[in-house]
């Protein structure tokens, strides 16, 4: 079945970097666009970041422009984001999802999330 | 950016009643807009899509309606597992793809 299932959620300090990761399976990864979605703690949901299917088109939030990218590599079926210049308000569990085919539309399924939490 | 705001922000229904959201756009989305349903410590799951579609696997209980601006998710019969935070979320204007804050079902 179609399965995202992300990873490198952790502790990081103020100003630090993470990179997450996303393992897509039960689909052809290189035919569909993805995205990056964040939940703070009790909050809604806030797209963050967009990337089609080749790789040539990206957007990202505003929120999050300039310090985050996003990125694939469609023969390991693998989603990034690499995460800079952490802050408290980046606290959130982050959400893989695929996001369409022919063009970009909702977002379906999810990953299970992995959680990132920026303290001192 | 469209910004998308759901009513009211807490439903408080009994088991068996019919619940109704409501998912307003500050412009037009057209039918391009969607419905999830988010459990405690899960991700969100789709459950309409194109405004009136249901996702594969949910119940007819399940209705979405609307169009333009205003949007309405209509759970006919509330079951205990469909007491959950719903989220709608537009893909007409993008970027950025908006999601409202969320309306909260709880039980009365």
């Amino acid at each position: 079945q179609v399965q995202l299932v992300e990873s490198g959620g952790g502790l990081v300090k103020p100003g630090g970097s993470l990179r997450l990761s996303c393992a897509a399976s039960g689909f052809t990864f290189s035919d569909y666009y993805m995205s990056w979605i964040r939940q703070a703690p009790g909050k809604g949901l806030e797209w963050l970041s967009y990337i089609s299917s080749s790789g040539y088109t990206i957007y990202y939030a505003d929120s999050v422009k300039g310090r985050f990218t996003i990125s694939r590599d469609n023969a390991k079926n693998s989603l990034y984001l690499q995460m800079n210049s952490l802050r408290a308000e980046d606290t959130a569990v982050y959400y893989c999802a695929r996001a369409g085919s022919s063009i970009p539309n909702w977002f379906d399924p999810w990953g299970q999330g992995t959680l990132v939490t920026v303290s001192s | 950016e469209t910004v998308m705001t759901q009513s009211p922000a807490t439903l408080s229904v009994s088991p068996g009643e019919r619940a109704t959201l409501s998912c307003r756009a500050s412009q037009s989305v057209g039918s391009n807009l969607v419905w999830y349903q988010q459990k405690p410590g899960q991700a969100p799951r789709l459950l309409i899509y194109g405004a009136s579609t249901r996702a594969t696997g949910i119940p007819a209980r399940f209705s979405g309606s609307g169009s333009g601006t205003e949007f309405t998710l209509t759970i006919s019969s509330l079951q205990s597992e469909d007491f959950a935070v719903y989220y709608c979320q537009q893909y007409n204007n993008w970027p950025p793809w908006t999601f409202g804050q969320g309306t909260k079902v709880e039980i009365k």
